[in-house]
């Protein structure tokens, strides 16, 4: 059966530090995957799509890196910040219209 | 505002009763996407529309669950005969998608409608 997984642990890290959040997938062939933001009680916020033709996608502070033959796609936020604590949701879309998303991975950046 | 809103913002509802939430996407966008969402767990995909066309409807979406879009603008999601398991935020999204083309790119949210089902 097709399944997302986030990384099943919420993470903590020290400001300054590199977060990186995994997202792997199984039984899609997603024609791309994006990131979002979800901070509590409000919608998600799109951050970053990357396409299954592209290696890796940078947008300030973040980096996304895509791998279809490991069927994974690793995200870097560089010189986290307390204000980057988020729950980060990836989504897989297979050019049938929907996006179907992960259950999320919470970050806490401690000051 | 420009964004996509819902209303309401919250719903308390006893168990049995009806409840419809209002979506109104971004006005140049054609594609309309209902979610739903419960704590701890990702959207989970309910139904989408392109224009006033409904094109996907989720095997999760019981007999109690309809979705319209009358006009290809706002969109309407009413639950009848609410259970407590109903109970969960409802998400709804909208994007520019090419119709008959690829996937949409990213999707805008709005802030969602939680509902309570005592």
């Amino acid at each position: 059966s097709q399944k997302i997984e986030q990384n099943s642990e919420a993470l903590n890290i020290q400001e300054g530090k590199t977060a990186t959040l995994t997202c792997n997938y199984t039984n899609y062939s997603p024609a791309y995957l994006q990131w979002y933001r979800q901070d509590p009680g409000r919608g998600p916020v799109f951050l970053l799509l990357i396409r299954e033709n592209e290696k890796e996608k940078r947008k300030e502070r973040l980096k996304v890196t895509f791998d279809t033959t490991l069927k994974q796609s690793l995200f870097h936020i560089t010189a986290s910040q307390p204000a980057d604590s988020a729950t980060y949701l990836c989504a897989l879309n297979t050019n049938a219209g929907k996006s179907t998303f992960g259950d999320g991975t919470t970050l806490t950046v401690k000051p | 505002d420009t964004g996509v809103s819902q209303d309401p913002r919250h719903k308390i509802t006893k168990r049995g009763q009806n409840v419809t939430f209002r979506c109104d996407p971004i006005s140049e966008h054609n594609r309309l996407y209902w979610y739903r969402q419960t704590l701890g767990q990702g959207p989970e995909f309910l139904t989408y529309f392109q224009n006033e066309a409904q094109l996907e409807k989720s095997r999760l979406l019981s007999d109690r669950f309809s979705a319209e879009r009358p006009k290809g603008s706002f969109s309407t999601l009413e639950i009848q005969r609410t259970e407590q398991g109903d109970s969960a935020m409802y998400l709804c999204a909208s994007s520019s998608g090419r119709q008959g083309g690829d996937g949409t790119g990213e999707l805008f949210f709005g802030e969602g409608s939680r509902l309570t089902v005592l």
